[in-house]
């Protein structure tokens, strides 16, 4: 079975552009989380999606957005980007119910300069 | 809200040797507990997981990992650690229930290495 994917792998982006990153789940995932990797931050949540729905939404501002497909795919959209969120962003799938595991991909880096 | 808690940044053990990386947690009532993996320039894999019943859970790789619900920890463990187990682990806790603020929350990550 093929494994999560996100696209692009790596990006650079100028500040005040925005951005969008794609994921595509593990076939029969159909939650989708976001997550937000820095050295000085660690791993923060952004949002989790299941069947279409933001199920939860973590403590990050409205310049970050998200959207799950009827496919389960889903993409994330930053705009007006500051220096700041140059990161790792994974995506991860899993089985409906929190007593799943997650299922991570390779992550998509962002420079943001 | 729920937090999670590694308290070493760095932990190095020599090939061979029982290694442990130390978790706790703070979330009301029972949560599911995780264990991940990260190499470098790579997601996270999964390793294991708690949701109930023995409180030993055994997992991929050769780790387990021991649930302590009167000192809220979730210790990863191995009886003999490879040169090959260097890499960052995370603890990770989800509540139970519903409502919302049911993410996954995340340890800070320890570094661990291996030392032939």
């Amino acid at each position: 079975k093929a494994g999560v994917t996100q696209t692009p792998r790596y990006l650079i982006k100028t500040r005040g552009q925005q951005v969008t990153l794609s994921c595509s789940p593990i076939s029969g995932h159909r939650s989708v989380s976001w997550y937000q990797q820095t050295p000085g931050q660690g791993l923060q949540f952004l949002f989790e999606y299941f069947s279409e729905t933001q199920r939860n939404k973590g403590n990050f501002p409205g310049r970050f957005s998200g959207r799950q497909f009827s496919n389960s795919r889903s993409e994330m959209n930053v705009s007006t980007l500051e220096l700041g969120d140059s990161a790792l962003y994974l995506c991860a799938s899993s089985l409906a119910g929190d007593g799943y595991e997650q299922y991570f991909g390779p992550g998509t880096r962002l420079t943001v300069t | 809200a729920q937090s999670v808690a590694q308290p070493e940044d760095q932990v190095n053990v020599a090939e061979g040797n029982p290694l442990t990386v130390k978790c706790t947690y703070s979330v009301s009532g029972n949560p599911y507990l995780f264990w991940y993996v990260q190499y470098p320039n790579r997601g996270l894999q999964f390793l294991l997981k708690y949701i109930t019943g023995d409180n030993l859970v055994k997992g991929s790789y050769g780790f387990e990992a021991e649930f302590n619900k009167s000192q809220t920890s979730f210790h990863l463990k191995k009886p003999s650690a490879l040169v090959s187990d260097s890499a960052l682990y995370f603890c990770a806790v989800r509540p139970r229930g519903d409502g919302s603020a049911r993410q996954l929350t995340f340890g800070s990550g320890t570094q661990l290495t291996v030392l032939p």
